[in-house]
């Protein structure tokens, strides 16, 4: 049973580019959380993506969106990059079913310069 | 608006020995706690949680304790051993809300 997957790992930009992450949760969950982890901070909330929409967004700019698929894999899409957008981006997956909890991915690391 | 709050950075524990995590939390409306474990280069992984209708929950080594009317939480791992060396989030839910609010983390090591 795979669980939570998120691509690429690790990924370099410079301010002002464009990037987009990917997240595939795990088997049998239909609900997908973005988190964001700083430097020394814990995960901060980005929005949640239920049933293709974005259920709850947590207080970050427009420059961030994403977009879930029907097979319940999700994207995060981060534009015109800051040097504060450098960070571990999180992904979780959950469903009713398990019992609240969240499943993290390993997370894709990213590098503004 | 930092609404968890893990005020020790680090702990350092002897092998056996207790380790006590500690959460502070300001939201009155929180009725959902967790918390994660969090391995170098992966991501964190689900320990044990509590809801706020009880004031212990116990799984194994790991036992969480809620006062809510201190707004506090905290989790005793007893016998410590050193694969519990990690950093440790508590997090937390309201009732309607959808979004986790995590605290800053501890980092316990476990020494042998």
């Amino acid at each position: 049973d795979a669980g939570v997957t998120q691509s690429p790992t690790h990924l370099i930009k410079t301010r002002g580019q464009q990037v987009t992450l990917r997240c595939s949760p795990k088997s049998g969950h239909d609900t997908v959380s973005w988190y964001q982890q700083a430097l020394g901070q814990g995960p901060q909330f980005i929005f949640q993506y239920y049933e293709e929409e974005e259920r709850q967004r947590g207080n970050f700019p427009d420059r961030f969106s994403g977009h879930q698929y029907p097979n319940y894999s999700s994207e995060l899409n981060v534009n015109a990059l800051l040097l504060g957008d450098s960070a571990l981006y999180l992904c979780a997956s959950s469903s009713p079913g398990s019992g609240e909890k969240l499943f993290f991915g390993s997370g894709t690391q990213l590098s503004v310069l | 608006d930092q609404q968890v709050k893990q005020n020790s950075p680090s702990l350092s524990v002897q092998e056996g020995r207790i380790s006590i995590l500690n959460c502070d939390y300001t939201n009155s409306m929180f009725d959902y706690f967790l918390w994660y474990k969090k391995y170098p280069a992966e991501g964190p992984t689900f320990l044990i949680s509590i809801s706020s209708i009880k004031d212990k929950n116990e799984d194994g080594r790991f036992t969480v304790f809620l006062n809510k009317s201190a707004k506090h939480l905290s989790l005793h791992i007893v016998p410590s051993q050193p694969g519990d060396s990690a950093v440790y989030f508590c997090a937390a839910r309201t009732f309607t809300g959808n979004q986790f609010y995590f605290g800053t983390g501890t980092s316990l090591t476990v020494i042998p």
